[in-house]
């Protein structure tokens, strides 16, 4: 079975603070993963994901198979980042995607 | 591009009556995606179609929910009879491709209240 553990509900930061948004799993096999981000009132959309090592709006993210840990950080928080983020594990042949629960970031001016 | 189509945007119902939901995916995506968003939950996947047949269906309450995709494109979700712990964000979603890391596109999602 696969598992995707975010054990902070909330987050609040000040502008310009360094962000760790913490994501653990829980998969046998190879695992794929994501995160997505949903801004207020918009719509739910991928941020990134690991295999592309990629850094997207400052964000990035890196697969620690030892830790099975995939935190999303980004060294200077924007006010523009407070957001719903939600850490994703694809897995299988046909990517079943399972979420976590979803940290809510809320960056202070 | 236009994106994923869902529709009514919202719903309020009484338990024991019935609701559907639509959804149309982003043109020539062949994977299509239903969950359900319990308020302070993440999205929970209930069913994933692969053109027009299921490939996973493990977590659909059968006794009550019901999805079809007909001709691979435009899928439906039907409660029947609805209980007060459907009230959620029905999402739907869909992929170009299936396989690994394959982008999944959103729809604005359904809000169902059961009263």
């Amino acid at each position: 079975a696969q598992r995707v553990t975010q054990p902070e509900k909330l987050l609040s930061v000040f502008k310009g603070a360094p962000v760790e948004l913490k994501c653990n799993y829980s998969y046998s096999g190879s695992p794929e993963l994501f995160w997505y981000v949903q801004y207020s009132r918009q719509r739910l959309q991928l941020l990134l994901r690991h295999i592309s090592r990629e850094s997207i709006k400052g964000f990035t993210a890196d697969l620690n198979k030892g830790e099975t840990s995939f935190h999303l950080k980004k060294p200077f928080a924007q006010e523009e980042d407070s957001a719903m983020y939600y850490c994703a594990l694809g897995a299988g042949g046909y990517q079943k995607v399972t979420f976590g629960t979803g940290t809510k970031l809320q960056v202070i001016p | 591009e236009a994106g994923v189509a869902q529709s009514p945007r919202y719903k309020i119902i009484e338990k024991r009556q019935s609701v559907a939901f639509w959804c149309n995916p982003i043109s020539g995506h062949a994977t299509l995606y239903w969950y359900q968003q319990i308020l302070g939950q993440g999205p929970k996947l209930l069913i994933q179609f692969q053109n027009n047949g299921v490939v996973d269906d493990s977590q659909l309450p059968k006794d009550r929910f019901s999805a079809e995709r007909l001709k691979g494109v435009d899928s439906t979700l039907k409660i029947q009879p609805a209980k007060l712990e459907d009230s959620a964000v029905y999402l739907c979603a869909s992929s170009l491709i299936q396989g690994r890391n394959t982008e999944a596109f959103f729809g604005q999602g359904t809000r169902l209240t059961v009263v």
